[in-house]
């Protein structure tokens, strides 16, 4: 079944480093592939996504790039701010089973002053 | 102008009792989740219908019983509680198709005394 593997946490950075998540999955087929990010006390929400081979998804400082040949879509940030102390979940929707995602684990983020 | 709402935020009762949490989208949205997170961040889906229709059950005790009764709606019912029940419980929706983000809502913390 398909399944994805997420960089174990917690991460701790200082404000302005570089951040890198690594995701990678197994699925058949070409899945759909998403960032989640889940602030404390709150439900998840859509970071980013990408849909195909080759695509990045970005938004707030986040990239992702869709990448078909390592089975993977790890999650960058060049510059981490302590707002972005989070929960970060990489999701894959496959073609096949549309109704369901299958989630990482989890990483939780902390960015200190 | 939520957009999609979970009823209480937070439950605690005692072993053995039942209880129901209630959960609406105003997306419009074909189809709805429920998800179990625990004390991990772990995320686990439960159930999840398609227009009222029933499409996804994961292996969860019969004590759990979903009930759509329309497509904007999808409460949980729990029978007998455990302390294992204790968790944070995520309703989420979604347009459907693999392309489709999921939206959840903020969560129904439940503390099983």
């Amino acid at each position: 079944g398909d399944s994805v593997t997420q960089m174990e946490g917690p991460v701790t950075l200082s404000e302005e480093a570089f951040l890198t998540i690594n995701c990678t999955y197994t699925a058949t087929g070409y899945p759909s592939l998403f960032w989640y990010v889940q602030y404390p006390g709150e439900g998840l929400q859509l970071l980013l996504k990408a849909t195909k081979a080759d695509d990045k998804g970005s938004n707030k400082g986040f990239e992702a790039t869709y990448r078909k040949e390592t089975t993977s879509f790890h999650l960058e940030k060049g510059s981490v701010q302590v707002s972005d102390s989070a929960v970060y979940f990489c999701a894959l929707s496959g073609r096949r089973d549309a109704g369901k995602s299958t989630f990482g684990d989890g990483t939780t983020l902390t960015v200190k002053p | 102008d939520t957009a999609v709402s979970q009823t209480p935020k937070y439950l605690v009762t005692q072993m053995g009792n039942d209880k129901s949490i209630k959960c609406e989208q105003n997306l419009g949205h074909d189809t709805m989740y429920w998800y179990k997170q625990d004390s991990k961040k772990f995320l686990k889906i439960m159930f999840s219908y398609n227009n009222k229709e029933l499409i996804i059950n994961e292996t969860v005790p019969n004590r759990f019983s979903p009930k759509s009764p329309d497509k904007a709606h999808l409460n949980l019912h729990i029978n007998s509680l455990e302390l294992g029940d204790s968790a944070v419980y995520f309703c989420a929706s979604s347009q459907g198709g693999a392309e489709q983000p999921q939206h959840f809502g903020d969560g129904t913390r439940l503390s099983i005394l």
